[in-house]
């Protein structure tokens, strides 16, 4: 079993839209990190998480500690916002990836 | 403040064939990762260095993989001889020490094996 999951796998959206990601992880956990991967791009992180929500833009992040939850909402959604979002655990010294979300928003 | 740098970002080359990747991390980040992402996967560690020392390389194939941080600055990552399942992008990451600290990746770079 994977030590973090995600949902939706592909998810297609018209501009504009709001957008919601989901990650749930089973083991305590240092921080949340959730990451950002254009297609044929490296990897840039978006968000540090241990305690409650993040805002950064149209970007928010929130985290439910107890529940082993976090999400990530994107408002006002744009076609330069399709790319691949991962959720990322650190438990010790070492991170466990979700597969990730990847995002299409339609023009 | 410069990026974790790495070279090169594309290579092809044929099944049984070597090859070598280079990834100079953040200045003063003391914890250095090389993931490796197949297409449609999420990274998978390979290995992690603290300064110039193995921290995990427990899901590195040593048969074919071995990498180096001698000095506890730059990293090398090598694969002799190369599979085809070993096409992937492979990432380097680094970051500030083993405690709760962002990890900043580099762009990858993208082996095709033939």
């Amino acid at each position: 079993k994977n030590e973090v999951e995600q949902s939706p796998q592909n998810l297609t959206a018209q501009e504009g839209e709001f957008i919601t990601i989901n990650c749930s992880y089973s083991v305590g956990i240092s921080a949340l990190h959730w990451l950002q991967q254009h297609p044929g791009g490296g990897i840039v992180s978006l968000f540090m998480l241990s305690s409650g929500k993040k805002k950064h833009g149209r970007l928010i992040a929130t985290i439910n500690i107890q529940e082993k939850h976090s999400s990530l909402h994107i408002t006002a959604s744009h076609p330069r916002d399709s790319a691949v979002y991962i959720c990322a655990v650190r438990i010790g010294n070492q991170f466990y990836f979700g597969t990730g979300t990847s995002l299409t928003v339609i023009p | 403040e410069a990026g974790v740098a790495q070279s090169p970002r594309y290579k092809i080359i044929e099944k049984r064939q070597s090859v070598a990747f280079w990834c100079n991390p953040i200045s003063g980040h003391a914890t250095l990762y090389w993931y490796q992402q197949i297409l449609g996967q999420g990274p998978k560690l390979l290995i992690q260095f603290q300064n110039n020392g193995v921290v995990d390389d427990s899901q590195l194939p040593k048969d074919r993989f071995s990498a180096e941080r001698l000095k506890g600055v730059d990293s090398t990552l090598k694969i002799q001889p190369a599979k085809l399942e070993d096409s992937a992008v492979y990432l380097c990451a680094s970051s500030l020490s083993g405690g709760p600290g962002e990890l900043f990746f580099g762009e990858g770079s993208r082996l095709t094996v033939l």
